[in-house]
């Protein structure tokens, strides 16, 4: 079947530092990647995604790039602010299924000062 | 463009009672879904509508029922609420790419 796999929360980071999200996926055909953000109190909005194997997802200076051979999608930023602060959710669309999102069970990230 | 619309915000029932969430888009998009978000579980399709005048189960439907009222409209009903419905609830809205668009959501406590 159709699954995601986020790392565990919450990361605590410092301002400027470097994130990694860990996501990897089990999904039979070719699935569609997301990344979703949840801002407190907020609905879910889309990050970035990626189609197919070997693109890169990229927006508001995260990046995540489609990896077929390790069937994972992890999240990156080179530098984290404050306002980054949220919930993060890995997310496979597998495609011919009414376009049924399956997610991840969120990544929750604070960013000190 | 107000996107997807959710009402109401907030709701506290106590168990038994019935009620029906809202959920609205001005898109015009074909498909709208329910999700229900809870502690360390993501997000949970609950029931999905691909077009107007059809409705599909999820993963976890139990205990709810649809209705596509029109493009626009899509209401989630519970008829009989459990303290197991306490949850988040999150509408959704999707057209002809693959992108989701969602609602504020609806946070509902049954005591």
């Amino acid at each position: 079947g159709n699954s995601v796999t986020q790392m565990e929360g919450p990361v605590t980071l410092s301002e400027e530092a470097f994130l990694t999200i860990n996501c990897t996926y089990t999904a039979t055909g070719y699935p569609s990647l997301f990344w979703y953000v949840q801002y407190p109190g907020e609905g879910l909005q889309l990050l970035l995604k990626a189609t197919k194997a070997d693109d890169k997802g990229s927006n508001k200076g995260f990046e995540a790039t489609y990896r077929k051979e390790t069937t994972s999608f992890h999240l990156e930023k080179g530098s984290v602010q404050v306002s980054d602060s949220a919930v993060y959710f890995c997310a496979l669309n597998p495609g011919n299924q009414g376009g049924k999102l399956i997610f991840g069970q969120g990544t929750e990230l604070s960013v000190k000062p | 463009n107000a996107g997807v619309t959710q009402t109401p915000k907030f709701q506290v029932l106590k168990t038994g009672q019935s009620m029906t969430l809202q959920c609205a888009q001005d898109m015009n998009h074909n498909s709208m879904y329910w999700y229900r978000q809870d502690p360390g579980m993501g997000l949970r399709l609950i029931y999905y509508s691909a077009s107007e005048g059809t409705t599909d189960k999820g993963e976890v439907p139990n205990g709810y029922n649809v209705s596509r009222l029109n493009k626009r409209e899509f209401s989630l009903r519970l008829e009989s609420a459990a303290p197991s419905q306490t949850s988040v609830y999150f509408c959704a809205s999707q057209g002809s790419t693959d992108t989701q668009y969602f609602g504020p959501g609806t946070r509902l406590t049954v005591l």
